[in-house]
């Protein structure tokens, strides 16, 4: 069964609103979680870094003030995308922890927002 | 920083045909390589791979790795309709992290 749980896995908003994405982690804690965005054919860019207790580190070229991340326990990370615009239409993908056997990281189901 | 090439871009082949997908890459610290497959949603955990030279298989599908030449390839036999999709290599990083090249499109038709 699934160990990320990402909600909603869809959502249609209009432009300037905010819209919140959840990405938990089931049955075990998560100190580090991270959020990937995919633009349609194109492949998954990492945004930010998700850290419990502190703040996120955000790759280049990330606005920060954009797209905000909170991750207040150690089973769930926030993403929040302000004012969103028709061009911040895309897929959303979270991680969270991994197999050390397998090297298998854990995915979230995604999250694809279109901004109207 | 780390990088990864992937390569072709797309690819269209038919039923039964057997396709290799390249995978170069740059690092710092190599730490591993992991393959994914995503159709629709997230990605499907193919491979990791930590050592040259081990093949890594799991039915059709293997993979291996040259750290030497900083590649990795994934071969694909008796290819299916339900092996289209796009596969992934990324580099694993510290924490689970990953960077993904821009992947490869696999188009299989009957």
């Amino acid at each position: 069964g699934a160990v990320v749980s990402q909600h909603p896995s869809w959502v249609i908003c209009k432009s300037g609103t905010s819209v919140k994405i959840e990405c938990r982690s089931l049955d075990f804690q998560a100190t580090t979680m991270f959020w990937y965005r995919q633009f349609p054919k194109q492949s998954l860019m990492l945004m930010a870094t998700s850290n419990e207790g502190s703040k996120a580190t955000y790759e280049q070229g990330v606005e920060k003030d954009k797209f905000l991340i909170n991750h207040a326990s150690l089973t769930l990370s926030t993403l929040t995308v302000t004012s969103a615009h028709p061009e911040d239409s895309s897929f959303y993908i979270c991680s969270a922890g991994g197999s050390s056997a397998t090297g298998e990281l854990f995915f979230g189901e995604g999250s694809r927002l279109t901004v109207l | 920083e780390d990088k990864v090439v992937q390569s072709p871009l797309s690819l269209v082949v038919h039923e039964g045909d057997t396709v290799t997908l390249n995978c170069s890459y740059e690092v710092t610290n190599f730490r591993s390589l992991l393959w994914y497959k995503q159709e629709k949603k997230a990605p499907t955990f193919l491979f990791m791979l930590t050592s040259s030279g081990i093949e890594k298989k799991s039915g059709r599908l293997s993979s291996i790795l040259d750290k030497k030449e900083l590649f990795s390839i994934l071969n694909i036999t008796a290819t299916q309709t339900g092996d289209s999709a796009v596969y992934l290599c990324a580099l694993g990083g510290s924490n689970y992290k990953l960077t993904f090249g821009k992947g490869t499109l696999l188009t299989v038709n009957p």
